[in-house]
């Protein structure tokens, strides 16, 4: 198994662009999410998917959008990029949504926004 | 609602001696506990994880956490720090969402722990 998988490793963006970070599993889970990671916060929510068709917000959803058609994919759409959203995306995902459940992390991508 | 908190940004062991990562946590049900860890430049691996069984709890390359409720603490240790475990680490609390339809992960800010030879 590949597990997590993410494109591109890095991406530079002017200010105004869009673009469409891509992340595939192939552990047939269910629940899928992207999170974006800053120096001294952590990781953050950004959206999640809980299967096909259904998506939801997370804590910082704003000048993002989602989709998932399969189960394998949840590309993550930035659609006008601003500076604010330089920082590095991860997308993980689980077997289910229950609590105790594991996550797996994909490789990340570094995104810088001029 | 729930919270997380690393109580240091920054460790600094020799190699050999004893690794402990501090976590207090707040939940307002029965949270899942884990700990993560991220290398430079790599994706964050799941190291150990409490849900509800023993209270200790034994990881992946000799670490082990103990959850005890009364001091909501979730501390992570490991007896012999080795140079390979220099990397952050990230207390995550997970619980279910008051209306019961999700679960919601919260992510402490890490600490970065760095492995003297």
């Amino acid at each position: 198994n590949a597990g997590v998988t993410q494109t591109p490793k890095f991406q530079v963006l002017k200010t105004g662009q869009s673009m469409t970070l891509q992340c595939a599993q192939d552990m047939n889970h269910e629940y899928m999410s992207w999170y974006r990671q800053d120096p001294g916060m952590g990781l953050r929510l950004i959206h999640y998917s809980v299967g096909a068709g259904i998506t939801d917000q997370g804590e910082v959803p704003n000048g993002y959008n989602v989709s998932r058609s399969t189960t394998e994919d949840f590309p993550l759409r930035l659609l006008s990029a601003a500076p604010s959203q330089t920082s590095v995306y991860f997308c993980a995902s689980s077997r289910d949504r229950g609590s105790s459940y594991e996550q797996y992390f994909g490789p990340g991508t570094r995104l810088t926004v001029t | 609602a729930q919270s997380v908190t690393q109580l240091d940004s920054h460790v600094s062991v020799s190699e050999g001696t004893p690794v402990l990562l501090r976590c207090n946590y707040s939940s307002s049900y029965s949270p899942s506990l884990f700990w993560y860890v991220q290398h430079p430049n790599k994706g964050l691996q799941l190291l150990l994880k409490y849900t509800s069984a023993a209270t200790l709890v034994k990881g992946i390359n000799g670490f082990e956490a103990e959850f005890k409720k009364s001091e909501t603490s979730f501390h992570l240790t490991k007896p012999s720090a080795h140079m390979s475990d220099a990397a952050e680490y990230f207390c995550v609390v997970s619980e279910w969402s008051s209306g019961g339809s999700n679960y919601k992960l919260t992510f402490g800010k890490g600490t970065l722990l760095t492995v003297n030879p």
